[in-house]
């Protein structure tokens, strides 16, 4: 069963405007939560993360909310760039086992010029 | 440069032949891990390692083996492959008091099992 699930498969922004990318979850216990940014034929790389005492936490372009109430987070880029294309993985982890993290399925960003 | 490296990065096998994924890491992190990443399943974890000698289940375990005998090194084994393990294969490392940081992943490994 998918713990963690995002439920679009794709999204297509114009360059400059705000891409929001959606996640929700299904286990009040996960305390972190990241999100992954995939190039074809490359692994994931660490985007940014949040931890679950947290509502917001902001690196440059992007942003991560997390709304527990809902058990919904969501990535926010502003101002999207082409170079942000790309397939995007959110995760969640809770204490106690062993490091392991559960991915969404991910969504896939187009930025178009 | 910080990095996983994994070998081979792509694989064609026959059922039954026994292969080995190897993964390696130059950060000198204890927690290596394995996943698999399969259309409309995401990542999911087949085996971890906290430690030298210190290995555990993950979510998709069956037919996989691993070793952790030295800190850099975290081989994947398929004993006996079978067409369900054609997928694409990760191997990650991180800190493991730091979950934050998230992991570093290899590149990948495309097997396909006829």
């Amino acid at each position: 069963d998918q713990q963690v699930k995002q439920n679009s498969p794709s999204l297509s922004v114009q360059e400059g405007r705000i891409s929001i990318l959606n996640c929700d979850y299904t286990n009040s216990m996960f305390d972190y939560f990241l999100w992954y940014k995939k190039y074809p034929a490359e692994g994931p790389t660490f985007l940014i993360s949040i931890s679950s005492i947290k509502d917001k936490n902001e690196d440059g372009r992007f942003t991560v909310f997390l709304n527990k109430s809902a058990k919904h987070l969501s990535l926010h880029i502003v101002p999207s760039q082409p170079g942000d294309s790309a397939v995007y993985f959110c995760a969640a982890s809770r204490k106690n086992t062993g490091n392991q993290f559960y991915f969404g399925t991910g969504t896939s960003l187009t930025v178009i010029p | 440069e910080a990095q996983v490296t994994q070998n081979p990065r792509y694989l064609i096998t026959v059922t039954g032949k026994k292969l080995t994924v190897t993964c390696s890491q130059n950060m000198n992190h204890e927690y290596m891990s394995w996943y698999r990443q399969d259309p409309g399943l995401g990542l999911r974890q087949i085996y971890y390692s906290m430690n030298v000698e210190v290995t555990d289940k993950g979510d998709v375990p069956e037919g996989y083996k691993v070793s952790r005998k030295e800190k850099r090194n975290f081989p994947l084994i398929l004993e006996s492959p079978s067409p369900n393990q054609t997928s694409l294969y990760f191997c990650a490392s991180g800190p493991p008091a730091r979950r934050e940081w998230g992991y570093t992943f290899g590149s990948g490994t495309r097997l396909t099992v006829v």
